[in-house]
């Protein structure tokens, strides 16, 4: 079962470097998510997606760009790397509406901007 | 829009003891599902407990229960018999049921908890 795979694990990038995390899961969910996750400030959401072809703006969006293309995927890109985007990143998948109302989170990227 | 709020940062117990981790929400809607993750330090994110707003009886899986107060809006967690594998960071989580939404979960900012031996 792999559920919810994220890959890279681990990046470190150079300021103003571009890179793409990649989702994937196999659980044909409809919805995924993009969080990353701070000291002290939990998890918060970048970006979503609702369904195939569908993305939204989550809670600190700015920097970031997403791209659902196959419902499987949901890659999160940054375009120029800032030190400030230095965190750790997780994926999230779910059924649509109450027939699944858990969340299945990846393992988590590390990514360091220096 | 909803918010989470953990007000303890940290958290000790002894093995074998209890610990209460404390949980508010705000919300306005009547009809959502309450978390609770458990972070190690992998990271990894785990499932320990869910409460669906419905339901007025509180959930409960083995050594973990909660005390679900819906008018409070308070979500606390109880691990009963600490053990030393419940060392992590915990996290109360809210999503929305209301059809047609993300259904997104929103977080609080954790609670550490240390269990001593």
């Amino acid at each position: 079962n792999a559920g919810v795979t994220q890959t890279p694990k681990f990046r470190v990038l150079k300021t103003g470097q571009s890179m793409t995390l990649l989702c994937a899961q196999d659980m044909n969910h409809e919805y995924m998510y993009w969080y990353r996750q701070d000291p002290g400030m939990g998890l918060r959401l970048i970006h979503y997606s609702v369904g195939e072809g569908t993305t939204a703006k989550g809670e600190v969006p700015d920097g970031y760009n997403v791209s659902r293309l196959k419902k499987q995927n949901f890659l999160l890109g940054l375009e120029s790397a800032a030190p400030s985007q230095t965190s750790v990143y997780f994926c999230a998948s779910s059924y649509l509406g109450s027939s699944g109302n858990t969340i299945y989170f990846g393992e988590g990227s590390w990514l360091t901007v220096v | 829009a909803q918010t989470v709020t953990q007000s303890q940062p940290e958290m000790s117990v002894q093995e074998a003891e209890t610990v209460t981790l404390s949980c508010t929400y705000d919300t306005s809607e009547s009809d959502y599902y309450l978390f609770w993750y458990k972070q190690p330090p992998s990271r990894q994110m785990i499932l320990v407990i869910r409460q669906e707003a419905y339901k007025q009886q509180n959930a409960t899986e083995n050594r973990f229960s909660v005390n679900f107060q819906k008018a409070a809006k308070s979500f606390s967690l109880k691990i009963s018999d600490s053990q030393l594998g419940d060392a992590a960071m915990y996290f109360c989580a809210y999503r929305s049921a209301q059809q047609g939404g993300s259904e997104k979960l929103v977080f609080g900012k954790g609670t550490k908890l240390t269990v001593n031996p």
